[in-house]
């Protein structure tokens, strides 16, 4: 009964690849976000969609693309692989700013990318 | 634009010290505060937050938080450690970006707890 899950869990690829990261949630939250931590564990906000609309875009290369088919899943899409990619990529999700218990995110197991 | 420090990167214990890890945050607004916990290959679990109302928070598993807004801190306590608090520790401040949650998280803090 998993709140916020995510798959795969572990992804080996090569560099120049393309790959997917799915992630849903069954929390009825409007608010899903994708971040990446590094090596150094440094977490980092990547995007976050409300209502499958993208409200926050980082500084991140155009090979990420993530797409929202509807509330309850964000997916995110790597083109052209590189090596400096090779991250723990978290989804998380929330209610938005207003609501009872807003601004409370609820992570992922997170989805361990290497590229070779 | 919002940050958070956190001054200690690795913090070595034994079982049954007392724990404080410091966080400071710049946000000019309202803040919202949060220390986040990384087991060993787990995923991010909230400890505690601070929305309003009384500074010192209680989380789960005997963690403690006061925050001071004169000194724009957030540090998390517990008087006695156990080796299971091993666990990587994030402190986080929401930011509000146009009106949307923007949760920016500190570098961590690495707690080793030695039985």
């Amino acid at each position: 009964d998993t709140a916020v899950s995510q798959t795969p869990k572990y992804l080996v690829t090569q560099m120049g690849n393309d790959k997917s990261i799915k992630c849903e949630q069954n929390l009825g939250h409007d608010t899903m976000y994708w971040y990446k931590q590094d090596s150094k564990k440094f977490l980092k906000i990547m995007f976050s969609y409300n209502n499958k609309e993208l409200i926050i875009n980082e500084t991140v290369p155009n090979r990420f693309s993530p797409k929202s088919p509807d509330k309850a899943h964000l997916n995110l899409h790597i083109n052209s692989l590189e090596l400096g990619d090779s991250a723990v990529y978290f989804c998380a999700s929330s209610l938005s700013l207003g609501a009872s218990g807003a601004n409370v995110l609820t992570f992922g197991a997170g989805s361990r990318l290497t590229v070779l | 634009a919002q940050s958070v420090s956190q001054h200690n990167h690795h913090v070595i214990l034994s079982e049954a010290a007392s724990l404080e890890l410091g966080c400071n945050y710049s946000y000019g607004g309202t803040v919202n505060l949060f220390w986040y916990v990384q087991y060993p290959g787990q995923h991010l679990q909230l400890l505690l937050k601070y929305f309003s109302g009384d500074p010192l928070v209680k989380g789960i598993k005997g963690f403690e938080a006061e925050f001071i807004k004169s000194k724009f801190s957030f540090n998390l306590r517990k008087p006695s450690v156990q080796w299971s608090d091993t666990a990587e520790y994030f402190c986080a401040v929401n930011g509000h970006s146009g009106g949307y949650n923007k949760l920016i998280f500190g570098a961590g803090t690495r707690l080793a707890v030695h039985p």
